[in-house]
This record gives C-alpha cells, structure tokens and sequence, in this order.
C-alpha cells in the first residue's frame, strides 16, 4: 500500500459525458502527480500540482483540467469524453519535485462507451 | 525535448539468470532518469533512480542500472532472476520537471 488513494476504482460513462476523479496522496507529501496509461499512447505524464500550484504540465488535452486543494488532494476533470479517453488515470503524490520519489495509487479505470 | 527509448518490448528469462533491460535517452544536458515496475492491475513503484550523483545506481529488490553518458544508455539490470520479478518495467526521463515514459518492457520469468 503506497498510501495514495485514488477513487473511484471503476468508472463507466458515455461519450460526451464530464467525470471528475479523486485522489489523495501520502500524508506530507505536497506535489500530486496525474498521468494516463492506455494501449494507444503507453504511460504519460499529464500534469503536477505543488502545494495547490500548476508546477509542470505534460501532454494534458484541454479538455483535462486539474486542481489541487488547500488540504492537498487533488481532482482531475475530464470533459467531453471521447472514446480515445478510455484508459488507467494514475495519481502519484511526492514530497516535492519531480526527482523524489513518487508513490503511486492504485489508478482510476475510465471506459468510454 | 527529451525522450526515451526501451530496445526491448518483451524480456524472457529463466529464474536464476541474469537480466538486462535496455534504455536509451535523448536529452538536452543532464536529466535525471528513473525505473518504475508495474505489476498486473498495480500502480507504478519507483526500482531507483539517476540525479547525477553516483553513475551505478543501486535500487530495491537487487536491480540496479549504470548511467553512461557517452552511449545515452540508462540499462537495468539484476544479477539473478526470481519469479516476482515478472512485471513491466517502464524507463523515465526527466527534465524541467516535465517526464517522458518508455513504451515498457515486459519480463517473463520461466521456472
């Protein structure tokens, strides 16, 4: 158990549809990490939140947004879902920055019908 | 930008032998570079990681992996196999705080 939740476990929605998901990282941790894994385009990083700020964003499509609250957790919105946006949606958390170690939580399933 | 590529999409070997897991990289000057494990439906754990200290890097579990500049090769590597370590294994690079994942490298490991 890494320490990092992340809900829900499963989720099942319709093209077009807005979902949120919910993650929690380590307690003292202060950065939160989003990342995809699909068959398509493999692991990516999608974007990291330090202490409530964007720090660094990766291949996040517009459609994502993120945001990281003052108690630290962490929601990744995905709009006007696709099909394409099926996939495993990782949340990691870290003390800091990207070159501490990062805890990951046991992913968010996304399916798109 | 930086990117990263796994020579291997899938490793076979049978417990008890070594393992070597190939990793090139492309970066602008000094990144730092990482190994992550991912077991069947886990998330990812960290194995070690490269932040310009020490080129050999020793991680958990007997892997380690030696940084070589002159090659652009971040290879990983285990003396002896154990069945638990059947699993994917994913090499990062990162610079700028942004992080660039391989396409992975799944190891099989025969009894």
């Amino acid at each position: 158990d890494s320490g990092v939740t992340q809900t829900p476990k499963h989720l099942i929605t319709a093209t077009g549809q807005r979902v949120t998901l919910r993650c929690s990282p380590r307690s003292g941790d202060l950065s939160v990490y989003w990342y995809q894994q699909s068959l398509d385009q493999g692991l990516q990083f999608l974007i990291q939140y330090y202490n409530g700020e964007e720090r660094a964003k990766g291949n996040i499509l517009e459609r994502f947004s993120a945001q990281q609250f003052p108690d630290l957790h962490s929601e990744l919105n995905l709009s006007s879902l696709e099909l394409g946006d099926s996939a495993l949606y990782f949340c990691a958390s870290s003390v800091a920055g990207v070159i501490d170690t990062q805890y990951f939580g046991p992913g968010t399933r996304l399916t798109v019908l | 930008a930086q990117s990263v590529t796994q020579l291997d999409s899938h490793v076979s070997v049978s417990e008890g032998t070594p393992v070597l897991l190939r990793c090139n990289y492309s970066s602008s000057y000094s990144p730092s570079l990482f190994w992550y494990v991912q077991h069947p439906n886990k998330g990812l754990q960290l194995l070690l990681k490269y932040t310009s200290a020490a080129t050999l890097v020793k991680g958990i579990n007997g892997f380690e992996a030696e940084f070589k500049k002159s090659e652009t090769s971040f290879h990983l590597t285990k003396p002896s196999a154990h069945m638990s370590d059947a699993a994917e294994y994913f090499c990062v690079v990162s610079e700028d705080n942004d992080m660039r994942f391989g396409a992975g490298t799944r190891l099989t490991v025969k009894p």
